[in-house]
């Protein structure tokens, strides 16, 4: 069973100042996503990597497949960048994705 | 709005009273997950669809659970004899390609 860690649990920074947020695996996998939480539940969507970066805006997102890692990074952060972000694994298998507990982040103005 | 929809969007119900909830994912879409995600925890697989076919229970998914998706279109899962541990978000996901599409979640009190 792949055990996904993320990494802080919680961050509260200033508003422009750039984020990042950590997520490591222990089994092998064929893609990573990153996912959004807003309060109330709805998920969305990030990010799906199987290899090296992305870019969204403002969003970054990175995978060292060697080492098990993620890096999801924010630029310029802003108070409605506020969510729990969740990073999620995909075994290649049919038991749907892996998921962190997730990264709660407070931008404040 | 991803395009799945789930109804309702909360339920409050007694112990030991059956529940049923339904996830409408994109129509094209021939995979289909639920998950369940408790307070301050991440989500957890509990079964997958490919089709009108169950392909994977998670453990999880005691026998109170059952979940189908007769047509290959909607799926519902209803949980019998609700207990209070039951409380959570449960998310359906659908999927085609790679990326699954999450719905907004239904979510459970039993009290």
């Amino acid at each position: 069973k792949n055990e996904v860690e993320q990494s802080p649990q919680n961050l509260t920074a200033q508003e422009g100042e750039f984020i990042t947020i950590n997520c490591s695996y222990s089994v092998g996998i064929s893609a990573l996503h990153w996912l959004q939480q807003h309060p109330g539940g709805g998920i969305v969507s990030l990010f799906m990597l199987s290899s090296g970066k992305k870019k969204h805006g403002r969003l970054i997102a990175t995978i060292n497949i060697q080492e098990k890692h993620s890096s999801l990074h924010i630029t310029a952060s802003h108070p409605r960048d506020s969510a729990v972000y969740i990073c999620a694994v995909d075994g290649g298998g049919a038991d749907g994705l892996t998921f962190g507990k997730g990264t709660h982040l407070i931008i404040q103005p | 709005d991803t395009g799945v929809s789930q109804n309702p969007r909360h339920k409050i119900t007694k112990r030991g009273q059956n529940v049923t909830f339904r996830c409408d994912p994109i129509s094209e879409h021939n995979r289909l997950y639920w998950y369940r995600q408790t307070l301050g925890q991440g989500p957890e697989f509990l079964t997958y669809f490919q089709n009108e076919a169950q392909l994977e229970k998670s453990r999880l998914l005691s026998d109170r659970f059952s979940a189908e998706r007769p047509k290959g279109s909607f799926s519902t899962l209803e949980i019998q004899r609700t207990e209070q541990g039951d409380s959570a978000m449960y998310l359906c996901a659908s999927a085609r390609g790679e990326t699954q599409y999450f719905g907004p979640g239904t979510r459970l009190l039993v009290l």
